[in-house]
């Protein structure tokens, strides 16, 4: 059962460009949706993250989108740069105390020079 | 700061074999977690720890997949025996109380487990 759906699998983007992924989610009881970015080699590190209760979050050049009533939420990064180059996985936090994080199959993110 | 310690960084086993990855969190940090990655998907949890007691293990494989965390710090995960479909990167997270309310986990660089 998979509950959370991330899309694209992978995406190319120009430097510059701005980067679009997005998630669905199913379980209502979740309450935290961070995002991670991994690079080849390394586990996953956190990027940004929202709670259900806020409907855009900012750091930098990297945006969250979330849309409760749809169980959508996005990751935008804006002027996209090489570097950029990686594996984003959305997560998403279970209700309860032992905050287990589901991920999403993630998605392959190029950044052409 | 010292990150999640993870070893060995890479095994090649024959089937039926049997397999041990090491974990050493970062200190202070309670809870404890072992994903499997398979190629091209998301980490899926294994098993969860919160100190030396297992919160979740409801996703291992119990038949071949054991894991233990003596004395709530380091932790060891063992397959035994290893099937074709183990080959995985097996990440070890850890998180301190704050972090996780937070939903940050602090993950390792994963052991790579290819399974011939």
């Amino acid at each position: 059962q998979q509950q959370v759906k991330q899309s694209p699998q992978s995406l190319i983007v120009q430097k510059g460009g701005i980067s679009i992924i997005n998630c669905a989610y199913e379980n209502t009881a979740f309450d935290y949706f961070p995002w991670y970015q991994q690079f080849p080699g390394k586990g996953p590190a956190l990027l940004i993250a929202i709670r259900p209760d806020v409907s855009e979050k900012k750091e930098g050049r990297f945006t969250i989108s979330f849309n409760k009533s749809a169980k959508l939420f996005s990751l935008h990064i804006m002027d996209s740069q090489p570097g950029d180059s990686a594996t984003y996985f959305c997560a998403a936090r279970g209700g309860g105390s032992n905050y287990k994080l589901t991920f999403g199959k993630g998605t392959l993110l190029t950044v052409n020079p | 700061e010292a990150g999640v310690a993870q070893s060995p960084r890479y095994k090649i086993i024959e089937k039926r074999q049997s397999v041990a990855f090491w974990c050493n969190p970062i200190s202070g940090h309670a809870t404890l977690y072992w994903y499997q990655q398979i190629l091209g998907q998301g980490p899926k949890l294994l098993i969860q720890f919160q100190n030396n007691g297992v919160v979740d293990d409801s996703q291992l494989p119990k038949d071949r997949f054991s894991a233990e965390r003596l004395k709530g710090v380091d932790s060891t995960l063992k397959i035994q025996p290893a099937k074709l479909e183990d080959s995985a990167v097996y990440l070890c997270a850890s998180s301190s109380p704050r972090g996780g309310i937070t939903g940050e986990l602090f993950f390792g660089e994963g052991s790579r487990l290819t399974v011939l």
